[in-house]
């Protein structure tokens, strides 16, 4: 089945600090999702990316879906301390006249901020 | 986006009984999902639960260790039987609104 690479695993950062995370998959996929998930909570969307290329802004973050649709990206610039949590992106394909169909996630990614 | 209602948030269980989560959300959808989130480790689909219709499992996951109910389109349970401490994990209920999916904040389980 599909599986996706996100790196890096953990990252341990100062405060201000720009932060980059990405996921490559062996398939292509039609979206791509950032969400973030804090300590006993359910992971939150932060970013949707429906089209190859496209780039997509929400506050300091800032993500890309890859153009050959394997890959994505995700910045966070001038990290904070509630940035602190675990990163996840995730990849959809679905087919047909669904608009939903099953998600693969990353492993995640650690982020810590050092105030 | 849609409002997830989780219940219970967590949970100890001996081994060997079962325990069944709820999933309420605030408007009706087609289509809810469960996942599992080992410790550490990333989400899992265990299966999708369309209403009125038998739930579609993934690959690992067969119904009569996770039974899944949908009565209608706006509930769904599903259920860890015969219990392990292999079973120990967060336990999440995601329904898809906007282009996106929404995630309930879990169920923690942990069996002794």
């Amino acid at each position: 089945g599909q599986q996706l690479n996100q790196s890096p695993q953990s990252m341990f950062i100062q405060e201000g600090e720009d932060v980059s995370m990405n996921c490559t998959s062996s398939s292509i996929f039609n979206t791509w999702l950032w969400y973030k998930q804090d300590p006993g909570e359910g992971p939150v969307l932060l970013i949707a990316l429906y089209k190859a290329g496209e780039l997509t802004s929400n506050g300091r973050l800032t993500a890309q879906f890859g153009i050959t649709r394997k890959d994505s990206f995700l910045n966070i610039s001038a990290s904070i301390p509630s940035d602190v949590g675990i990163y996840f992106c995730a990849g959809q394909l679905y087919a047909g006249g669904t608009s939903y169909g099953k998600l693969t996630f990353g492993q995640g990614t650690i982020l810590t901020v050092h105030p | 986006s849609a409002v997830i209602s989780q219940k219970p948030s967590r949970d100890i269980c001996q081994r060997g009984t079962s325990l069944t989560i709820q999933c309420q959300v605030d408007s009706q959808v087609t289509m809810m999902f469960w996942y599992r989130q080992q410790p550490g480790q990333s989400l899992t689909l265990i299966a999708t639960a369309n209403q009125g219709s038998e739930a579609t499992y993934e690959s690992g996951f067969v119904i009569d260790k996770f039974p899944i109910s949908r009565p209608n389109l706006t509930f769904s349970t599903l259920t860890v039987s015969n219990m392990s401490p292999e079973d120990s994990s967060i336990y999440l209920c995601s329904v898809g609104t906007g282009g996106g999916y929404t995630f309930g904040s879990g169920t923690r389980l942990t069996v002794v």
